[in-house]
């Protein structure tokens, strides 16, 4: 089975520094998905990278695919306190022909003013 | 706007009554999954259809099942739930074939 392991599991920042979560998995990713989840509530999408070398971004927040499609990082720059949550990564087994999601078990973020 | 809609938002349920969470679609997507995410926890697949195809995770306790009458509705029952059933549990739509997933705002049950 795909697992995904995330780092760190927790972080505080100062509002306005930079930060990284890493998503590494045990076998090739044939999708990876970004979600971000506030305590309680359902994931909302952030990004889907399927291609190695897969960079994209959105607003202030880019996530990289690396070369061999095993490791994944979500960069945040000059963090603000909407973006504290939950960050979890996903990876799409739909290559080895199911077709779900497995996540890591996510990332807290804590954004201090 | 397209969306899943998971009702209720909070289920309270006593010991041992049966009690049923639900998911609609408007994305008319193929395939509807039902995760269960327990505090600090990654989310759980227990089962997900693939059009009327069920198909149940090996380690989701028989206590759980699901239904789903038509492309749009999905229901998990819980047939008798126990403390450890407390949890958030989520609906998630997809195409099948890495097109992405669609998740609802979720359904946060308690066992009382």
């Amino acid at each position: 089975s795909q697992e995904l392991e995330q780092s760190p599991q927790s972080l505080i920042v100062q509002e306005g520094k930079n930060l990284t979560i890493n998503c590494t998995s045990s076998k090739t990713l044939y999708g990876l998905y970004w979600y971000k989840q506030k305590y309680g509530e359902g994931l909302i999408f952030l990004m889907m990278l399927q291609k190695g070398g897969e960079e994209k971004s959105h607003e202030k927040i880019t996530a990289k695919l690396d070369e061999k499609k095993q490791q994944s990082s979500l960069h945040i720059t000059a963090s603000q306190p909407s973006h504290a949550g939950i960050y979890l990564c996903g990876a799409d087994t739909s290559g080895a022909g199911s077709y779900q999601l497995t996540f890591g078990k996510g990332t807290k973020l804590s954004v201090i003013p | 706007d397209a969306m899943v809609i998971q009702n209720p938002r909070y289920q309270v349920t006593q010991f041992g009554k049966p009690v049923t969470l639900s998911c609609s679609q408007t994305l008319n997507h193929n395939v509807m999954y039902w995760y269960q995410q327990k505090s600090s926890q990654a989310p759980k697949l227990l089962f997900h259809y693939y059009d009327k195809d069920f198909n149940n995770e090996a380690d989701t306790p028989d206590n759980f099942q699901s239904r789903r009458p038509n492309t749009s509705f999905c229901f998990l029952d819980i047939r008798s739930p126990g403390l450890g059933d407390a949890a958030m549990y989520l609906c998630a739509t997809g195409r099948g074939g890495g097109y992405g997933y669609t998740f609802g705002s979720g359904t946060r049950l308690t066992v009382v």
